[in-house]
């Protein structure tokens, strides 16, 4: 089945560190990825939709000079946490859909990246 | 605007008995449904969807749902629960022209006893 890989799945950093977490589908190729972001026993909020070759859209409220997200390849997405600050640590999600598969097909999803800033 | 609503935050129910778990829906035109599940620290793992066709809809560990447009529900059930199956159950909707959009609900934690 599809597969994609999140890395790291878990990371703890100084506040004002920059971290990157990779988004990469292993067996498919993606001209979309989703970036979410939960925090403890709440749902998934949809942060952005990241595009191959273009421009990420950003949903409303979420800053995109602090997620920074580039979608260089078919396979590979990647969200910046700029400057992170103790507010920033939450549980990251990623997901892709394969581009062979029509709309109505499931999302795969990452593991999932916690971040920790202290 | 497409919404899920999960009314339950938490379902308990003993080993071997039969599980339901909630979900309604709001969507404008029609919708594509699916079911979740998140084991602790990990992402989500797909269960079931409703796309078209049968409102009764199989999907992975025993798991189904069923598709009920009239009380725009999708309930996800199981008719013998496994304390396995204790974890946190997402539904979601993507309105069909709503594009790449997909809404989830709260989620539903189950906790399955032995």
């Amino acid at each position: 089945g599809a597969v994609v890989s999140q890395h790291p799945s878990w990371v703890i950093c100084k506040s004002g560190t920059s971290v990157k977490i990779e988004c990469r589908s292993l067996d498919f190729q993606a001209t979309t990825m989703f970036w979410y972001r939960q925090f403890p026993k709440q749902s998934l909020m949809l942060m952005a939709t990241s595009n191959e070759g273009s421009k990420a859209t950003y949903e409303q409220g979420v800053e995109k000079d602090k997620f920074l997200i580039n979608h260089a390849s078919l396979t590979l997405s990647t969200l910046t946490v700029t400057s992170a600050h103790p507010e920033d640590s939450s549980f990251y999600i990623c997901s892709a859909r394969d581009l062979r598969q029509s709309s109505n097909q499931p999302q795969h999803f990452g593991d999932g990246t916690r971040l920790s800033i202290l | 605007a497409q919404s899920v609503a999960q009314p339950e935050d938490q379902v308990n129910v003993a080993e071997g008995n039969p599980l339901t778990v909630k979900c309604t829906y709001s969507v404008s035109g029609n919708p594509y449904l699916f079911w979740y599940v998140q084991y602790p620290n990990r992402g989500l793992q797909f269960l079931l969807k409703y796309i078209t066709g049968d409102n009764l809809v199989k999907g992975s560990y025993g798991f189904e749902a069923e598709f009920n447009k009239s009380q725009t529900s999708f309930h996800l059930k199981k008719p013998s629960a496994l304390v396995s199956d204790s974890a946190l159950y997402f539904c979601a909707v993507r309105d069909i022209g709503a594009g790449n959009m997909l809404t989830f609900g709260g989620g539903t934690r189950l906790m399955v006893k032995p």
